[in-house]
């Protein structure tokens, strides 16, 4: 069974300083998203992450993604405070493709001014 | 694009009533997930459909929940009878192709008393 593994679960950091979560899974696959929470409302889609060594940036925020060592990063640049938010890991298991993503626990970020 | 619509946003309920759950995902899109949302459990996929037809409802707790997808506009999620441990959000999105991200509905937010 396919287990997600984020950390931190929680993150309180000062606006301008940089930090990256980290996403491990622990079977084989090479098909990881990222999605943001706001409070209180809905998952948008941040990365789409579909090979070995991928790499996606938009704005203060990049995500990469390593297959071998089953891992993948997101990296916050310069945090200010409208990127508070929790942040989710997704992957799919299944090397046909299943589209049946397993997510993480999700890091609450709290950016203070 | 109005996005995945889903309906009610909230809902107040006692044990034992049947409650339902209706979601509209976005023209075009092929495959339809319902997700559930707790803060013990995170993020569990209950079931998904592959143009309007279960592929995998492995993640459905009990037999009192029951899912459909009549057409390609509509599904519902049925608790029958409810119970106060499936108080939750309860998501519903879509998406178009394998390998795309998933397009989340504003959830429906339901407690059971």
């Amino acid at each position: 069974e396919l287990k997600v593994e984020q950390n931190p679960l929680f993150l309180s950091m000062q606006e301008g300083k940089n930090y990256t979560i980290y996403c491990n899974y622990s079977t084989t696959s090479d098909r990881l998203y990222w999605y943001r929470q706001d409070p209180g409302k809905s998952l948008e889609s941040l990365f789409v992450l579909l090979s070995n060594g991928a790499v996606k940036q938009e704005g203060r925020l990049m995500a990469s993604l390593d297959t071998k060592a089953r891992l993948s990063t997101l990296h916050i640049t310069a945090a200010v405070h409208d990127l508070s938010a929790t942040y989710f890991c997704a992957v799919d298991p299944s090397q046909g493709g299943s589209e049946k993503l397993v997510f993480g626990k999700g890091t609450k970020l709290t950016v203070n001014p | 694009d109005a996005g995945v619509i889903q309906s009610p946003r909230h809902e107040v309920t006692e044990m034992g009533q049947e409650v339902t759950l209706r979601c509209k995902p976005i023209s075009g899109h092929n495959s339809l997930f319902w997700y559930r949302q707790t803060m013990m459990r995170g993020l569990e996929l209950l079931i998904y459909f592959n143009n309007n037809v279960p592929i995998d409802d492995s993640g459905m707790p009990e037999d009192r929940f029951s899912a459909k997808m009549p057409n390609a506009s509509f599904s519902t999620l049925k608790i029958q009878p409810s119970e106060p441990r499936d108080s939750a959000v309860y998501f519903c999105a879509s998406s178009p192709l394998y390998n795309s991200p998933l397009h989340f509905g504003n959830g429906t937010r339901l407690t059971v008393t």
